[in-house]
């Protein structure tokens, strides 16, 4: 099955500053990614994704980048704001028949220091 | 539209009890998937349902079980609850597998 591994565990920032956040995936089948933000006690939050067609998709303060020969993808937020600070988990899967639901990594627990 | 609607937020239970968590999807979302979360292991896939029919299913035990309604809510079992099920049990739902997830506010099942 699919396995991702995502990189820091923790990453403190000064506002106003960016942030860049790893993932690596296993499975060369996996064609779509997405990452989630979650503030304690709360639900993951969609906030980008990308698919295995583009290298790169921008929204905004945020981006995902994603190199489909070295399976590593990462998200890179620019001019971090406070409200920034969360948990963010990248994640890997399957879109075609017979997808087994999203892989996750462990997540990343963003800080950012006023 | 409302959002991904989980029922109950909270429960507690006792070892060996069973319980049944609920799931609305977003209105016209018909794929349904469900997730446990803990600081240990993180986030992982539990199974997912469509059209009333369960896709695949996670490396969790028999104990934990699923079904989709025709009006695409869902609902998961546990059976025998054991200590290490104590969790945040979250559902995504889709308008079909593959697509963008969407998650609810989960269930904090605590069994004692």
């Amino acid at each position: 099955g699919e396995n991702v591994e995502q990189h820091p565990s923790t990453l403190s920032v000064q506002e106003g500053d960016s942030a860049v956040i790893k993932c690596t995936y296993s499975d060369s089948a996996s064609n779509y990614f997405p990452w989630y933000k979650q503030e304690l006690g709360k639900r993951p939050q969609l906030i980008i994704d990308i698919r295995s067609n583009v290298g790169e998709k921008k929204d905004q303060r945020i981006a995902v980048t994603l190199n489909k020969t070295a399976k590593h993808f990462s998200l890179h937020i620019t001019e971090t704001q406070p409200e920034d600070s969360a948990v963010y988990f990248c994640a890997a899967m399957y879109s075609g028949g017979g997808a087994d639901g999203l892989t996750f990594g462990k997540g990343t627990h963003l800080i950012i220091q006023p | 539209k409302a959002g991904v609607t989980q029922t109950p937020r909270y429960l507690i239970k006792t070892r060996g009890q069973q319980v049944t968590l609920s799931c609305s999807p977003i209105s016209g979302h018909r794929s349904v998937s469900w997730y446990q979360q803990t600081p240990g292991q993180g986030l992982q896939f539990l199974f997912e349902y469509f059209s009333e029919t369960q896709r695949n299913k996670g490396n969790f035990p028999g104990r934990f079980s699923g079904r989709q309604f025709s009006n695409s809510r869902s609902e998961m079992n546990v059976s025998t609850l054991e200590l290490g099920d104590s969790a945040l049990y979250l559902c995504a739902s889709s308008t079909q597998p593959g697509r963008e997830a969407f998650f609810g506010q989960g269930t904090r099942l605590t069994v004692v």
